[in-house]
């Protein structure tokens, strides 16, 4: 079956550094995916990966190693407002995005 | 990018009835998405909504209980049958841009009592 791991919850301190991991097994492989969900609200897109390495924007950075089916995304300068939860998806061999549960970040003072 | 939205926002309904969700997009799209998210639970694809033809439904969904229209390529509807509380949830449309983006309605919170 498809699978798609990433922890259900993690706690950081405002202005630090976090790294969300996401492990996956799928049937074919088009691409990993990171959204931001705020309580309430719809999903976000943050990133997209489809080469293995590290793609950068601003104060998220996403990491894919395909051999590995592995990928994690990193959150640095933590702001109170990045509270929320962070979902992995990847895309598979029909294009369906398998979606993870969601980590929920929780930022404190 | 693609502006979606969602009516209603949200609703409480009592078990037995049926409500229709509409998903209005600000451009033409071939396809559209059909989602379920269960509190704190991950996304669930429905269906699939093309324009022209029947939706195509994942395994455990039914077109029965989730009828689905899609009258041209702006708009789509997903009525949710016969509700029982297990319906609670937040249904979500979605829509694929470009070769690496989806964009998400605002979703509605169903609650069945």
């Amino acid at each position: 079956g498809q699978n798609i791991d990433q922890p259900t919850e993690m706690t950081a301190t405002e202005g630090a550094i976090v790294q969300i991991n996401c492990t996956y097994q799928t049937s074919g492989f088009n691409g990993l995916f990171w959204y931001q969900q705020h309580a309430g609200e719809a999903p976000t897109f943050l990133s997209y990966n489809v080469l293995d390495g590290l793609e950068e924007k601003g104060r998220f950075s996403s990491f894919l190693s395909r051999s590995k089916g592995y990928s994690y995304l990193l959150l640095k300068e933590l702001q109170m407002k990045d509270s929320a939860s962070y979902l992995c998806a990847v895309r598979d061999s029909n294009y369906q995005l398998i979606w993870g549960a969601g980590t929920k970040l929780i930022i404190k003072p | 990018s693609a502006v979606i939205s969602q009516k209603p926002s949200r609703d409480i309904c009592q078990r037995g009835t049926s409500l229709t969700i509409q998903c209005q997009v600000d451009s033409q799209v071939t396809m559209m998405f059909w989602y379920r998210q269960q509190p704190g639970q991950s996304l669930t694809l429905i269906a699939t909504a093309n324009q022209g033809s029947e939706a195509t439904y994942e395994s455990g969904f039914v077109i029965d209980k989730f009828p689905i229209s899609r009258p041209n390529l702006t708009f789509s509807t997903l009525t949710v049958s016969n509700m029982s509380p297990e319906d609670s949830s937040i249904y979500l449309c979605s829509v694929p841009w470009g070769y690496n983006e989806q964009f998400f309605g605002p979703g509605t919170r169903l609650t069945v009592l």
